[in-house]
């Protein structure tokens, strides 16, 4: 157990439906972080909240939207997805994401695992 | 070209040997991590090093910061290792993390 938790474990949408991604830390972090990996590609970072404002947007689609209404909380909406969009959704939390802050361990989520149809 | 090369993609072993993987970055970091990922989907931290070298039980991660070169050894390997293991950099540039492809160690009775 990492201290970071998500639900659901595996989800079945298809492209006309809304769905979210829910992370939950009981770590006590300030940051929380959404990585997307597909088959065969190295992770790759999605969003950064930093005491739950939104620091990166690393050029993701519309289709995917992030929220954060607290620090231990951090939920992905997902609406008309594409089936390119099937990957293993994880989430990470750290003490604090800021270059100036110094760099922290990242403590990951076991993942969804996201299947478009 | 990715910004975070590691070696070998894949490796197979026997149970009780030393393994080595290997981490090549381009860019200037401000620490890397070595990180584990099981079969299921979830990835735990196993090191986080900006300089010198850290030991934790059979895991050993070295770092040369001059080289821009990582490397991860596991002593007296165990079937238990078999998973992914992930290099990633905390570039000086930035707060995000990039990271390699990952090798996929296995490691058989």
């Amino acid at each position: 157990e990492t201290g970071v938790t998500q639900t659901p474990r595996h989800l079945v949408m298809g492209m006309t439906n809304k769905k979210s991604l829910k992370c939950e830390q009981h770590l006590g972090h300030n940051a929380m972080y959404w990585y997307k990996q597909s088959a065969k590609k190295p992770l790759e970072l999605m969003f950064v909240y930093n005491f739950k404002e939104q620091t990166e947007n690393n050029s993701v689609p519309s289709r995917f939207s992030p929220e954060c209404p607290n620090s231990s909380h951090l939920f992905l909406h997902l609406h008309t997805l594409q089936p390119e969009d099937s990957a293993l959704y994880l989430c990470a939390s750290s003490q604090d994401s800021r270059l100036s802050a110094g760099a922290y361990e990242q403590y990951f989520g076991p993942g969804t695992r996201l299947t478009v149809t | 070209k990715n910004e975070v090369e590691q070696s070998p993609q894949n490796l197979t072993a026997q149970e009780g040997e030393f393994i080595t993987i290997n981490c090549s970055y381009s860019v200037g970091i401000s620490a890397l991590h070595w990180l584990q990922q099981h079969p299921g989907g979830g990835i735990v931290s196993l090191f986080m090093l900006s300089s010198g070298k850290k030991k934790h039980g059979r895991l050993i991660a070295t770092i040369n910061i001059q080289e821009k070169h990582s490397s991860l050894h596991i002593t007296a390997s165990h079937p238990r290792d078999s998973a992914v293991y992930i290099c990633a950099v905390r570039e000086t540039s930035g707060s995000r993390l990039t990271f390699g492809e990952g090798t996929q160690l296995t490691v058989n009775p």
